[in-house]
């Protein structure tokens, strides 16, 4: 089983809409939670951290479930620009002390006019 | 700042051919990483280094060699270049200030390479 899993997608979305997707994770001592963003044949970067009471930037909103250990973006207000993967990404503390990404296969979202 | 840089962005091997993919970072970060991304799975890390001199492996670290020579550079070196080791390569680096503080990484733009 995969430590982090993701739906492939993709998803269509139109212009102004708003869309959801979830991210699941299998180990509990996960600490910190991501969300990367990475658009077609480019490099990874940093969207934004989830923190577990859920925060927002801007149009993105993220949620934190620990219980069922879940993380979940949403995108409101949709762009043609926001059109990229997003990664799932979670952090835990090695036995060597240092903060361990987790990368999920990503989430594809095509918005369109 | 030029931030991670990665050379090549592009290669083509033959099996058995070697090579080595050159990360450098101008940010002054302690920590530098190797990963992987082929189709359908997420990054999967190599091998990285906490500091200048050191390194370690990572997840999926068979076929690869690093080097941490100077704290600016990370290379990674592929021996016998197999048809598995197709894939895109990026490098990251990050400066982790303490064992409970995440840093971000922050990524280079890729190398991708194809063995045949």
């Amino acid at each position: 089983r995969k430590e982090v899993e993701q739906d492939p997608g993709p998803f269509n979305v139109p212009e102004g809409a708003t869309v959801a997707f979830n991210c699941t994770y299998s180990n509990s001592a996960s600490q910190s939670f991501f969300w990367y963003r990475q658009d077609c044949r480019k490099e990874p970067k940093l969207l934004m951290s989830v923190y577990s009471s859920g925060n927002e930037d801007g149009r993105f909103t993220a949620q934190l479930n620990r219980a069922s250990q879940y993380i979940s973006l949403l995108i409101r207000d949709s762009k043609l620009s926001d059109s990229a993967t997003y990664l799932c990404v979670v952090s835990r503390m090695t036995t060597d002390s240092w903060g361990k990404l987790q990368f999920g296969a990503g989430t594809q979202v095509v918005v369109t006019p | 700042n030029a931030g991670v840089t990665q050379t090549p962005k592009f290669r083509v091997l033959k099996t058995g051919q070697s090579m080595t993919l050159l990360c450098a970072q101008d940010m002054n970060h302690e920590y530098m990483y190797w990963y992987r991304q082929d189709p359908g799975m997420g990054l999967r890390l190599i091998h990285y280094s906490v500091g200048e001199g050191t390194t370690a492996k990572g997840e999926v670290p068979d076929g690869y060699n690093v080097s941490r020579l100077k704290k600016q550079n990370f290379l990674l070196g592929l021996e016998s270049a197999a048809p598995s080791q197709t894939s895109v390569y990026f490098c990251a680096s990050s400066y982790e200030r303490g064992r409970t503080t995440y840093n971000e990484q922050f990524f280079g733009p890729g190398t991708r390479l194809t063995v045949l």
